[in-house]
C-alpha cells in the first residue's frame, strides 16, 4: 500500500513562510493535491496537480513535488491560515485508490 | 452554485448498517465531468476514501473497506448513498459527501459539510 507521511505540526510566526512536507516512495511521478481543513468545518481544496491552485485562492500559497516529498508552501502567513492541511495522491500502482496524509496542523503563533 | 448535503442517523448500533444520503444540488449529477464519492474522518485523525461512484453507475472501492462497503446513485433524485454493513465503534467518523473529477488528476472539489456518524450501543 501507498503511505503519504506529514508531520503532525507546524509552527510559524505572522508574516514568516511555512512549508509543510508530505512523505511518499517517488511521489515526485505522482500529482499532489493539498486540503485546508478549518475547525469544524470541511476540508477546501488549495493546490491540485502539484502546484495548481483553484480560483480564489491567493498566490501566498503554491506547491513543489519532487523526488520523494511534495511540500506545501505558504508565504506571508496570516492568523487566518491556521487551520489542519492534508496532501492527497492518486496511487496507480496498488489498488489503494486515492490515498491521503494524516493532515498537519499549523499553528500561527 | 454546487451544493452537497449529506444526510442519515448521527447514532447506529455496532453490527448494524451505516446508511447516508448526499443529495446535489445546482448541478446535474449526471454531468460527465465528475464522479461522487464519501470521504470519513475518525475524530481527531486524517481523510480516508471509501468509494466513488459515476452517474452510470460505475464504482470503485477502498479494499479495505470493500466488502462492506455499497456506493449507490439515484439520477432521478440526484442523488447519491453509502452503506456500510456491520460496524463497529471503530467506523465512528465524520462522513463526507464530495464531488471528484474525471479528469487527471481526480481531485475533490466541492465538500458537503459532513455528518458525524457514532458506533455506539
Amino acid at each position: 500500500s501507498y503511505v503519504l507521511t506529514q508531520p503532525p505540526s507546524v509552527s510559524v510566526a505572522p508574516g514568516q513562510t511555512a512549508r509543510i512536507t508530505c512523505g511518499g516512495r517517488d511521489i515526485g511521478t505522482k500529482s499532489v493535491q493539498w486540503y485546508r481543513q478549518r475547525p469544524g468545518q470541511a476540508p477546501v481544496l488549495v493546490v491540485y496537480d502539484d502546484s495548481d491552485r483553484p480560483s480564489g485562492i491567493p498566490e501566498r500559497l503554491s506547491g513543489s513535488n519532487s523526488g520523494n516529498t511534495a511540500t506545501l508552501t505558504i508565504t506571508r502567513v496570516e492568523a487566518g491560515d491556521e487551520a489542519d492541511y492534508h496532501c492527497q495522491v492518486w496511487d496507480s500502482g496498488s489498488d489503494d485508490g486515492w490515498v491521503f496524509g494524516g493532515g498537519t496542523k499549523l499553528t500561527v503563533l | 452554485q454546487m451544493r452537497l448535503q449529506g444526510s442519515g442517523p448521527g447514532l447506529v448500533k455496532p453490527s448494524e448498517t451505516l446508511s447516508l444520503t448526499c443529495n446535489v444540488s445546482g448541478g446535474s449529477i449526471s454531468s460527465r465531468n465528475y464522479y461522487w464519492v464519501w470521504i470519513r474522518q475518525p475524530p481527531g485523525k486524517g481523510l480516508e476514501w471509501i468509494a466513488s461512484i459515476y452517474y452510470s453507475g460505475e464504482t470503485y472501492y477502498s479494499p479495505s473497506l470493500r466488502s462492506r462497503v455499497t456506493i449507490s446513485v439515484d439520477t432521478s433524485k440526484n442523488q447519491f448513498s453509502l452503506n456500510l454493513s456491520s460496524v463497529t465503534p471503530t467506523d465512528t467518523a465524520v462522513y463526507f459527501c464530495v464531488r471528484q473529477t474525471t479528469m487527471v488528476p481526480w481531485y475533490f472539489d466541492y465538500w458537503g459539510q459532513g455528518t458525524l456518524v457514532t458506533v455506539a450501543s
